[in-house]
Formats: structure tokens, C-alpha cells, sequence
């Protein structure tokens, strides 16, 4: 199975803050990757497809590069509604896996 | 709009079998294929099976080969879920997702999640 880390964890951060998280895969999946945001209680949501193509709807602050093994998801001005955990996700191999998850919470 | 609606809570003894309902609107149903995803308390997401909406290929993880189903009921637009031989670790959260892959080894991108289903193994 192809495994997913991420990094960090967690972070804390301030509303307006640029937040980057990382995500790395243990083999390379060209740009089969994705990303996730869910908030507690809450189905995930699709943030980012394809490594960096941005579904309609979501705002344009989240940004998404990377290809092979390593990924990240950029927020550009983190806002009030962007605490949450964000999961990467690579469909290039079966099983398809996830990463771990990054929790964003407030500073 | 798109819609996945599923079916309510569950409990179940270790040993017996769940099968959770996904009830889909606002789509054509044939144009997609439906992911399922579980969630443990507390964890993060498992991956355990997809079919296409299209032509009723399936595919699951190795791990849960032999455990999980995956169906469809094309007429209503309706997929389903079916776990047996239920284990304590089974307890999540499970969720029906829309999938764009149509076709085995299609990049898959769940654009639209149900609510989640809490089942618990105990």
C-alpha cells in the first residue's frame, strides 16, 4: 500500500495567518492526490483535486501544488471557518489511502 | 443540487452483518461511481470500496476483501453498503461519497459526501 504522511499534526494559527501544510507520499503518484477538509461532526469536504485544481466554490485562498511524492495545501489567509482538519489522499494505487490529517486550530 | 442521504444509526453485536443505504438526488446516477469511507472514533479516513454507477464494476481493499459489498439499485439511484462478520473495530462513522471515477483505475475525487452513518460493534 502506497503511505500517506503529513506534516504537522497539528498547527495553531491566527485568523489572517498563512498556513501550510505538507503532504508526502512513500512512492511517487504523479498528481493523483487530493485534499480534504473536515470539521467535527461533519462529512469532508473536497478542497482540492488533482493536486491543484480548485473545485467551484471553494475559495480561492486554498492552494494546492506538488507532483510524484510531494504535495502542499497552502491557505493564503487563514478566516474564521478554516479551523479544521485536512486530510491528503492519493488514488494513483489500490488501496486508495489517506493521510493522517492536519488539525488547524486557533492560536 | 447534489444530494447523498443515508440511512440512520446503527448497533449490532460482533458477528452480525450491517448494510448501510445512500440515496442520491441531483445527479444522473449512471455518470459517477460511489465511494465508501469509514472514520473510527477519533481516526482519521479508510478507503473500503467503490462502485460504478455506470456498469456495476466494483473494487475494495484487500483487507476488507471477502467482509464488504458493495451494490446499487440504479432504478432509485440508490447504493448500499453491506459489512459482516461485525468486530469491535468496525465501530465508525461510515460515509457514501459521489466518486468521478466511472471506470476501474479512474482517478477517483469524492466531490460530494453523505451525512456519515455511526455504527457501533458492541
Amino acid at each position: 500500500d502506497i503511505q500517506m504522511t503529513q506534516s504537522p499534526s497539528s498547527l495553531s494559527a491566527s485568523v489572517g495567518d498563512r498556513v501550510t501544510i505538507t503532504c508526502r507520499a512513500s512512492q511517487g503518484i504523479l498528481n493523483y492526490l487530493n485534499w480534504y477538509q473536515q470539521k467535527p461532526g461533519k462529512a469532508p469536504k473536497l478542497l482540492i483535486f488533482g493536486a491543484s485544481s480548485l473545485p467551484s466554490g471553494v475559495p480561492r485562498r486554498f492552494t494546492g501544488s506538488g507532483s510524484g511524492t510531494d504535495f502542499t495545501l497552502t491557505i493564503s489567509s487563514l478566516q474564521p471557518e478554516d479551523f479544521a482538519t485536512y486530510y491528503c489522499q492519493q488514488s494513483y494505487g489500490s488501496p486508495q489511502t489517506f493521510g493522517p490529517g492536519t488539525k488547524v486550530d486557533v492560536k | 443540487q447534489v444530494q447523498l442521504v443515508q440511512s440512520g444509526a446503527e448497533v449490532k453485536k460482533p458477528g452480525a452483518s450491517v448494510k448501510v443505504s445512500c440515496k442520491t438526488s441531483g445527479y444522473t446516477f449512471t455518470s459517477y461511481g460511489i465511494s465508501w469511507v469509514r472514520q473510527a472514533p477519533g481516526q482519521g479516513l479508510e478507503w473500503m470500496g467503490w462502485i460504478s454507477g455506470y456498469n456495476d464494476d466494483t473494487h475494495y481493499p484487500q483487507r476488507l476483501q471477502g467482509r464488504v459489498t458493495v451494490t446499487t439499485n440504479i432504478s432509485t439511484g440508490t447504493a448500499y453498503m453491506e459489512l459482516r462478520s461485525l468486530r469491535s473495530d468496525d465501530t465508525a462513522v461510515y460515509y457514501c461519497a459521489r466518486d468521478r471515477a466511472i471506470r476501474l483505475g479512474e482517478f477517483a475525487i469524492y466531490d460530494n459526501w453523505g451525512q456519515g452513518t455511526p455504527v457501533t460493534v458492541s
